[in-house]
């Protein structure tokens, strides 16, 4: 069965530093690009970050650029998120999501984790 | 202010068919796939339709998809007390290089 589980979330304070994973099971995890996408209260998804297959490209939302930074594992089948300079807005339900294909930039989301809660608050 | 609008609710009655809007423009929708995904809030986003109007494994063919132009549409048919959910349009958006998706419609089948 294919299956994406998140953690590493947690409470933290503004200004601070949290490191997502997520841990793939059930495909071939080098022959998909993936992404983060997270849900605030209240509101939309929010696409965050995507990676290609092989990791060597990567795309921010303009809220996170500069202070996340999405990396990939493929000997380990785990993608990452490392989020710097936290902000109360970054309070979410974070997802991991498989895409369509090997790109981080074309295709559709699929599979997606159930989610890690981040809340930013002091 | 989200670069995809969809209408904030539709709502219609058990057996009956709804349409959900998303409008774009040309650096997104107009240029590229839109997918379409169910959420029930706390839980896993769902793919409905990809690449314009392909139904997943899985996915009844109540669910289907069109787009024309810089605009795209979900539609669903034989409406069921289980189908309320969040529904959401995304695509690639070309001058951003982001992924960016619609507000969320909320369906409710009275």
């Amino acid at each position: 069965e294919v299956q994406l589980v998140e953690s590493g979330g947690g409470v933290v304070r503004p200004g601070g530093s949290l490191r997502l994973s997520c841990a793939a099971f059930g495909f071939t995890f080098d022959d998909y690009g993936m992404s983060w996408v997270r849900h605030a209260p209240g509101k939309g998804l929010e696409w965050v970050s995507g990676i290609n297959w092989s990791g060597r490209s990567t795309e921010y939302g303009d809220s996170v650029k500069g202070r996340f930074t999405i990396s990939r594992d493929n000997a380990k089948n785990s993608l990452y998120l490392q989020m710097n300079s936290l902000r109360v807005e970054d309070t979410a339900l974070y997802y991991c999501a498989r895409q369509g294909g090997t790109s981080a930039t074309l295709g559709w989301f699929d599979p997606w984790g159930q989610g890690t809660l981040v809340t930013v608050s002091s | 202010q989200s670069v995809l609008t969809q209408p904030p609710s539709v709502s219609a009655a058990p057996g009956q068919k709804v349409t959900v809007s998303c409008s774009g423009s040309s650096s997104n929708i107009g240029n590229n796939f839109v997918s379409w995904y169910l959420h029930l809030p706390g839980t896993a986003p769902k793919l409905l339709i990809y690449d314009n109007n392909k139904r997943p494994s899985g996915i009844p063919d109540r669910f289907s998809g069109s787009k024309s132009g810089t605009s795209a549409t979900l539609g669903i048919t034989g409406l069921q007390t289980g189908d309320e959910a969040d529904y959401y349009c995304g695509t690639w958006d070309s001058s951003l290089s982001a992924w960016v998706f619609g507000g969320g419609t909320k369906l409710t089948v009275l």
